[in-house]
C-alpha cells in the first residue's frame, strides 16, 4: 500500500461534466494539498488542508472545489472544466505544515 | 523574476558521470531546501531535505545549501540509468504553512 493514493489515475472530461478526484494517505499526516503540474511549469498549489481545515486557497477558479471529510481523505471536485484545466493532478500529504510532501502518482486529466 | 529558477534542461549524460544540478531563488527567507525526483508517470518523491546552509549527503547524493548565494545544487555520483528522470527543487520559509515553491524541474537522461 503506497503512502498516498490517488484515484483515478486518468481522467477524460468534457466540458460540461462534473466529477472528482480522490486522494487517501496512510501515513498519519495532518495535511493535506492539491498541486496541478502543467507541461514545463512548476507545480502550483492549489489548496492546503491542516487538521481537515483549509488553510490555503490559492486563487483558484471556483469551478475547482475541495472537501476533506477527515485527515486522510481530501477530494477535488470538478465542473465546467476549460481546455486549459488539462494538467496532471497531485495530492501530496505531511506531518506538518513545514515538514517536507509526500506525493500520490497524480491524476492525468484531459479536458475535451 | 520568478523565485525559484532552475534550468529545464533536458541533461543528457554518460553513465559513471558526475551530475549537477542546481537552483537559484530570490527570497532569502527560505530556510527549508528539498530535492524530489520524478520519474515519468509517477508522482515526485523526496530525495533530500536540508535546513538551512550546508551540505547533506546521502550514498551518490550530495545536497548544497549556499544562502548567501542563494544558490542550491545536487550532486550525483557514478550516475546510472535508473537517474534519468525529473528533478525538482522545492524550498520553503517559517511560517509560510507548507507553501513549497517548486522550480520549474530538470529532466535528466542517463545514457548506458
Amino acid at each position: 500500500e503506497t503512502g498516498v493514493t490517488q484515484t483515478p489515475r486518468h481522467l477524460v472530461m468534457g466540458m460540461t461534466n462534473k466529477k472528482s478526484l480522490k486522494c487517501e494517505q496512510h501515513l498519519g499526516h495532518n495535511a493535506m494539498y492539491w498541486y496541478k503540474q502543467s507541461a514545463k511549469k512548476p507545480l502550483e498549489l492549489m489548496f492546503v488542508y491542516s487538521l481537515e481545515e483549509r488553510v490555503e486557497n490559492n486563487s483558484v477558479p471556483s469551478r475547482f472545489s475541495p472537501e476533506c471529510p477527515n485527515s486522510s481523505h481530501l477530494f477535488l471536485h470538478l465542473h465546467t472544466l476549460q481546455p486549459e484545466d488539462s494538467a496532471l493532478y497531485l495530492c501530496a500529504s505531511s506531518q506538518e505544515e513545514d515538514s517536507p510532501l509526500h506525493f500520490g502518482n497524480g491524476t492525468r486529466l484531459t479536458v475535451t | 523574476q520568478k523565485e525559484v529558477e532552475q534550468d529545464p534542461g533536458p541533461l543528457s549524460v554518460p553513465e559513471g558521470a558526475i551530475v549537477s544540478l542546481n537552483c537559484t531563488y530570490s527570497n532569502s527567507a527560505f530556510q527549508y531546501f528539498m530535492w524530489y525526483r520524478q520519474y515519468s508517470r509517477k508522482g515526485p518523491e523526496l530525495l533530500m531535505y536540508t535546513y538551512s546552509s550546508g551540505n547533506k549527503e546521502d550514498g551518490r547524493f550530495t545536497a548544497q545549501v549556499d544562502k548567501s548565494s542563494k544558490y542550491i545544487s545536487l550532486f550525483i555520483r557514478d550516475s546510472q540509468p535508473s537517474d534519468s528522470a525529473t528533478y525538482l527543487c522545492a524550498m520553503s520559509g517559517p511560517g509560510q504553512g507548507g507553501k513549497l515553491i517548486f522550480g520549474q524541474g530538470t529532466e535528466l537522461s542517463v545514457k548506458p
